[in-house]
């Protein structure tokens, strides 16, 4: 089955402590992107990558880390995260051209 | 850049009509088209995807259509019912860098 795994699916931290936020996914797509949802402002893309060991900025990467060492894996790093980072997080997969978009379950995060 | 526009951002209906709801985005140069249903605080279900090169999408009581050349796309749902409250989000994936841009959603309400 198709599918891209976000963990955790609910984390509050305090600010300052810095955390990993992992995203798999099983279908080789060499596309994978970070998204945060807030109300009011939608989806808002946080990084992409575009291949191992190719990634960008999207339009809010401000306070984000990402890294693509592997095909599958596309973990969202928060080096030093503050209240205004609280958020839903969703991580996106998406084959090529014409495919699909897969999302992640998307993981709560609330920081004190 | 792309933008994505949604009418109305909120729907409120009573059961059994058939509803539509609009999409625009700016740029024509597009791979695909997909509507989202979301549930509140919850992620993101796949409903319709419609390729460039396609006119309409089917599922069930859903019709998806896209008129790539005007920039439009609309969700048809008929005879609707309250399980389909929800928000309601499309995302055009340009061919360029294979970006996924969203529009802000339409929140959904069928009453009883």
């Amino acid at each position: 089955e198709a599918q891209v795994t976000q963990n955790p699916r609910y984390l509050i931290t305090v600010t300052g402590k810095k955390l990993t936020v992992t995203c798999s996914q099983n279908m080789n797509h060499e596309y994978m992107s970070w998204y945060r949802q807030d109300p009011g402002l939608g989806l808002r893309q946080i990084y992409y990558s575009m291949n191992v060991e190719v990634t960008d900025k999207g339009d809010v990467p401000e306070g984000y880390k990402v890294s693509r060492k592997e095909k599958r894996n596309f973990p969202l790093i928060l080096e030093s995260p503050s209240p205004n980072q609280t958020s839903l997080y969703f991580c996106a997969s998406l084959g090529p051209g014409l495919a699909e978009a897969f999302f992640g379950q998307g993981t709560r995060l609330t920081v004190v | 850049k792309q933008e994505v526009t949604q009418i109305p951002a909120a729907l409120s209906v009573p059961e059994g009509e058939n509803l539509v709801l609009n999409c625009s985005f700016t740029d024509s140069a597009i791979y695909n088209l997909q509507w989202f249903r979301q549930d509140p605080g919850k992620g993101l279900t796949s409903l319709l995807l419609i390729q460039s090169s396609q006119r309409e999408q089917t599922s069930g009581r859903l019709n998806a259509s896209l008129d790539k050349s005007s920039g439009r796309s609309t969700l048809y749902i008929a005879a609707s019912q309250p399980g389909d409250s929800a928000t309601y989000l499309c995302a055009v994936r340009g061919n360029a860098g294979n970006m996924l841009t969203f529009g802000g959603g339409t929140r959904l309400m069928v009453k009883p």
